[in-house]
């Protein structure tokens, strides 16, 4: 089965750097991605959508400055928290769309901001 | 964001009883999915639904797209304690389209 390989699992920064996560699909091509960011016993909410080889689409209230996007490559799709401050503090999910259909999940980020 | 409206948001029983949850929306979907996501991992798909009406199961899950194509439920049958986790009703507007997720409903299972 899709296979998405999210990296790193866990990190913790110190305030004011940037940190990148990083989302790859394994066994297939994936022309979008989505990134979601999910706080503690709350749900998914959706940041943006990732499109190889163009500019991410971002949801409304979410800065595009400082979540950059880059999705460069069929199997790639990158995260970069700029500037983080401790309420960047959350758990980072993306996932693949592997067919019209089909959205496999990765295992998600755990990032902490010090 | 938007979001759905998924009841409840937990529930604690015993082993072996049966467990239904629902998501209501205001808008229309064309298709609803139902995920289980443990804890520290991403969600993982365990029902797909694509036409008002369907019901579909999936071993002892079982899960419905509501006709008026604004709602759907998860039953779980006689339930172990690996069902143990949250369950989130997602809905999409169009085939490839962005997901919206419901709140979640945390079940936690009595041996």
């Amino acid at each position: 089965g899709a296979v998405v390989s999210q990296h790193p699992s866990r990190v913790i920064c110190k305030s004011g750097t940037s940190v990148k996560i990083e989302c790859r699909s394994l066994d297939f091509q994936a022309t979008t991605m989505f990134w979601y960011r999910q706080f503690p016993k709350q749900s998914l909410m959706l940041m943006a959508t990732s499109n190889e080889g163009s500019k991410a689409t971002y949801e409304q209230g979410v800065e595009k400055d400082k979540f950059l996007i880059n999705h460069a490559s069929l199997t790639l799709s990158t995260l970069t928290v700029t500037s983080a401050h401790p309420e960047d503090s959350s758990f980072y999910i993306c996932s693949a769309r592997e067919s019209i259909d089909g959205y496999t999940f990765g295992s998600g980020t755990r990032l902490t901001v010090v | 964001g938007q979001q759905l409206n998924q009841s409840p948001q937990s529930m604690f029983i015993q082993e072996g009883e049966d467990v239904s949850m629902n998501c209501t929306s205001s808008s229309i979907f064309n298709t609803w999915l139902w995920y289980k996501q443990d804890p520290g991992e991403g969600p993982v798909l365990l029902i797909a639904l694509y036409k008002a009406g369907e019901l579909t199961s999936n071993g002892r899950l079982t899960a419905q797209f509501g006709i008026t194509r604004k709602d759907s439920f998860l039953n779980i049958s006689a339930s172990i304690p690996s069902d143990v986790g949250i369950y989130f009703c997602a809905g999409r507007y169009n085939q490839g389209g962005k997901l919206i997720f419901g709140q979640g409903t945390e079940l936690s299972v009595k041996p």
